[in-house]
């Protein structure tokens, strides 16, 4: 079965740091790709995703993302954070043969310092 | 814009207690999806349906059922409560067609069971 790793379960940063949030999965073959966020008290929402194409990825509010295949990983980067940030983030696959389900990691919780 | 829409913000039930918890999305998407999100684990997939009366299991459904009699409605049921079924639960929905469509996300029932 499909496994999605995120290494880091607490990230703590102060403004203006920048970011990169991992990811890693185990399906070896095609591959949609992932990242929500779950803003305090509010619904979760998409941040990002890969189809195919250009291996990076621009989502909102200044996040992008790399697929980089040959390590099956998919990271999240921002250059410069900032305190609206703070949130959890998770990334998720969907495997080419699998419909529309996901697989999610367990998440990262990101708290910025003002 | 997508609105998916949760009967409870916050439920307290009993042990052996019969549960419903109700989701409904006006989007006329096609797939619908219940998760459980716990700490550390990310959300894992209970159940899904991508049509009226259709629903497949997700990697957790043991203890739980599902119902979908019309499109925009899915249920979760709990049939007997029990205490390791304290959480969060996630409804979602999608359209499908193309594999990987972006999921939208309710607000999320806190459920607590005693």
């Amino acid at each position: 079965a499909q496994s999605v790793s995120q290494h880091n379960h607490h990230v703590i940063l102060s403004e203006a740091a920048s970011l990169e949030l991992g990811c890693n999965y185990s399906y070896g073959g095609t591959v949609n790709l992932f990242w929500y966020v779950q803003y305090p008290g509010q619904h979760l929402q998409l941040l990002l995703k890969y189809f195919s194409g250009d291996p990076l990825v621009k989502g909102i509010k200044g996040f992008e993302a790399e697929f980089i295949k040959s390590k099956f990983s998919f990271n999240l980067r921002k250059p410069s954070v900032q305190w609206s940030d703070t949130a959890e983030y998770f990334c998720a696959v969907n495997e080419g043969n699998a419909g529309n389900m996901l697989t999610f990691g367990g998440g990262t919780r990101l708290m910025v310092k003002p | 814009d997508v609105k998916v829409t949760q009967s409870s913000r916050y439920l307290v039930k009993r042990t052996g207690e019969k549960v419903f918890l109700e989701c409904v999305q006006d989007m006329d998407h096609e797939n619908m999806f219940w998760y459980r999100q716990d700490p550390g684990l990310g959300l894992r997939l209970i159940y899904f349906s991508y049509d009226v009366k259709m629903k497949e299991k997700g990697d957790i459904p043991e203890g739980y059922s599902v119902s979908r009699e019309k499109k925009e409605r899915f249920s979760l049921i709990l049939e007997s409560a029990s205490t390791n079924q304290t959480s969060m639960y996630l409804c979602a929905s999608s359209f499908s067609g193309v594999l990987g469509e972006t999921q939208y996300f309710g607000p999320g029932t806190r459920l607590l069971v005693l």
